[in-house]
């Protein structure tokens, strides 16, 4: 079956515009997470969800960045009024909930906010 | 609280040498440790994790638990191991499971 698929690849936006980015997991995986991937900085976990529900949402670095799930399948990540400081590689994985270790990457979408 | 920690952000060594990427960890309970690698261009993928005691691509990782180190080796380093490298700490607490990430090595072999 198919991977983990990101959308939109890139995306460039200006400064405080809000943007929306899309993670469809791999089909049947209850864990979905994101992550952050600046240069330099390695990989920054944002929130965690099981099903619909996110349990932790402790990466989540400010209240610009929200994210959900529905149906248990896709999930949204909008960050609002975007800062050039957003600027990164968004990263999305899933895993099943028996080996939840092993999770599936995306292919990332990388935000330009100029 | 857990931490883990990939001291080198760079490691540069020739083809042929052997090569060791540094993990360290810091975890109250009975950890379960994993190395993720990132291919230039590729997906973020699991290459190996301590339960298993596995060799992938020549590469072997001993979970050491009183240096709580994780280190991860392989003889003979070749280019095509050039690639990010991530150290990652299994968290299961109650309804919480996610990894806790190093912040990457990245490894260049050269010719």
């Amino acid at each position: 079956g198919a991977g983990v698929s990101q959308s939109p690849s890139n995306k460039v936006t200006e400064k405080g515009k809000d943007v929306e980015l899309r993670c469809d997991p791999i089909s049947g995986h209850t864990a979905l997470y994101w992550y952050r991937q600046s240069l330099g900085q390695g990989l920054e976990f944002l929130i965690y969800f099981q099903g619909n529900s996110a349990p932790d949402k402790s990466g989540l670095p400010s209240d610009r960045f929200s994210a959900e799930r529905t149906g248990g399948s896709v999930s949204t990540l909008t960050i609002q009024r975007t800062q050039q400081e957003d600027s990164a590689v968004y990263l999305c994985a899933s895993s099943s909930l028996t080996a939840y270790n092993e999770q599936f990457f995306g292919p990332g979408t990388r935000l330009t906010v100029l | 609280a857990q931490r883990v920690t990939q001291p080198e952000k760079l490691l540069s060594v020739f083809k042929g040498a052997p090569v060791e990427l540094k993990c360290n960890y810091s975890y109250s309970g009975s950890p379960e440790l994993f190395w993720y690698v990132q291919y230039s261009r590729q997906r973020l993928q699991l290459l190996l994790r301590h339960i298993s005691r596995e060799s992938i691509k020549g590469f072997t990782a001993d979970l050491n638990k009183g240096e709580t180190s994780f280190h991860l080796k392989k003889p003979f380093a070749q280019e095509e191991d050039s690639a990010m490298y991530y150290c990652a700490l299994s968290l299961n607490a109650g309804n919480n499971r996610k990894l806790i990430w190093g912040l990457g090595t990245s490894l260049a072999v050269n010719p």
